[in-house]
């Protein structure tokens, strides 16, 4: 099946600095989707990228969609600590419609006061 | 607003002993979706069920089985518990798979197998 990688797999900053991880792909991907998982609960949707070039924006959280269509970052301007948590990319498996998504393995977010 | 509601929260059982997740979504969509979530591998799709009337085995569907019993419920079975299973499930749903951002997951199921 399809794999992502993420990269980093955890990350230790300081409130107010910059966050960026990334997410590649051996094969082709026609969605990226960005999910962030709070301790304790379900993952929640970011952001939604659905084509090759593309950069979103949803406040503080910028993600982009590589010209390859096999990646895509995630950046967080001016961190908070409520911003602590895992963030996966996703994508759509190869049979596409409803077949089920494709999860990297996350990157753990962790903010020092 | 529900959303999608997992029942239980939190499941111990004993290996060889059998159980049902439950999942309801309220927001009339199509396609619902079973994952397992384990330290260090992400979810990984157990089975999913694109309409009502259907279902498909994901990644990893060995040991489990699944009901999609009407548009709103969609439940996962364990059969015969073994502790390869203890993990974290998520139930998700769509309106029509993956191509709209109104996709949502449950708050998940925490089943340990002793």
């Amino acid at each position: 099946g399809q794999q992502l990688n993420q990269s980093p797999q955890s990350m230790f900053i300081q409130e107010g600095e910059d966050v960026s991880m990334n997410c590649t792909s051996s094969s082709i991907f026609n969605t990226w989707l960005w999910y962030k998982q709070d301790p304790g609960e379900g993952p929640v949707l970011l952001i939604a990228l659905y084509k090759a070039g593309e950069l979103t924006s949803n406040g503080r959280l910028t993600a982009q969609f590589g010209i390859t269509r096999k990646d895509s970052f995630l950046n967080i301007s001016a961190s908070i600590p409520s911003d602590v948590g895992i963030y996966f990319c996703a994508g759509p498996d190869s049979g596409g419609g409803a077949d089920g998504l494709t999860f990297g393995k996350g990157t753990h977010l962790i903010i020092q006061p | 607003n529900a959303g999608v509601t997992q029942t239980p929260k939190f499941q111990v059982l004993k290996t060889g002993q059998s159980m049902t997740l439950q999942c309801a979504q309220d927001m009339n969509h199509n396609s619902m979706y079973w994952y397992r979530q384990d330290p260090g591998m992400g979810l990984r799709l157990i089975y999913y069920s694109a309409s009502e009337g259907t279902t498909d085995k994901g990644e990893v569907p060995n040991g489990y089985n699944v009901s999609r019993l009407n548009k709103r419920e969609f439940s996962l079975r364990l059969e015969s518990a073994a502790p390869s299973q203890t993990s974290v499930y998520f139930c998700a749903s769509s309106e029509s798979g993956w191509e709209n951002t109104e996709a949502f997951f449950g708050q998940g199921t925490r089943l340990t197998v002793v």
